[in-house]
């Protein structure tokens, strides 16, 4: 059972059109995270939700901004995508933000940029 | 933070254990040492993780030494489906306990 779900699995967007990624769970968990991936990178970190509270990454470009309307819901605005960010997009949810709690992670949506 | 350090690839026989090591020679006290691992194309997926003892669960088992500075990750019986990319992170406090991914060991296995 999908418990964090990204939607859509692949996503197509043009240079400089805004793209909307988003990402729904089912665990009622506080926490929510938005991870980037490009080709052959480990997973970065952009930025992370604890309840409404919001906390944005140092080196996360002003492109890339968040909306967590409810504890379901996350979306990830790109307001205009360049060529770099064609990437794979990694939606998290933990319970709490402590050192012995799990982060579960969705499929992933993957952006192309054309 | 307490940095990793892993093999960037390594090879293992299917049905023989993997043992995938990790040093975290700077890691603290209250630290705790997770792993992850992500299959091509999909989000990563939770191992095991541990502070000071060993672990195991269905998946995995973690040795950790009597230090702390180094740790390994045992799969018992590795099969085809256990090939990806395996991620030792050490969560610290003093960044809120935020996952940090470095660049992982790619596991083959082969047939």
């Amino acid at each position: 059972d999908a418990m964090v779900i990204q939607n859509p699995r692949y996503q197509v967007t043009q240079f400089g059109k805004p793209v909307t990624l988003s990402c729904s769970q089912t665990l009622n968990h506080n926490v929510m995270y938005w991870y980037q991936q490009k080709s052959s990178q480990a997973p970065k970190l952009l930025f992370h939700y604890y309840d409404k509270d919001f906390n944005n990454e140092a080196d996360t470009p002003d492109n890339f901004q968040s909306r967590r309307p409810n504890t379901s819901f996350c979306f990830l605005d790109i307001r205009s995508p360049g060529l770099g960010d064609a990437a794979m997009y990694l939606c998290a949810t933990s319970g709490q933000q402590l050192e012995n709690e799990k982060l579960f992670f969705g499929s992933g949506t993957q952006l192309s940029v054309l | 933070d307490a940095k990793t350090t892993q093999p960037p690839s390594m090879d293992c026989a299917e049905g023989r254990a993997a043992n995938l090591p990790c040093n975290h020679s700077t890691i603290s006290g209250n630290e705790y040492v997770y792993w992850y691992r992500q299959i091509h194309s999909q989000g990563p997926q939770y191992i095991i993780h541990g502070l000071k003892n060993n672990e195991t669960n269905e998946m995995a088992s973690l040795i950790i030494t009597e230090d702390r500075k180094s740790s390994t990750l045992i799969l018992p019986h590795a099969t085809l489906r256990d090939t990806a990319v395996y991620y030792c992170i050490v969560r610290s406090r003093s960044n809120d306990y935020k996952l940090s991914f470095g660049a992982g060991t790619t596991v083959t296995v082969r047939a």
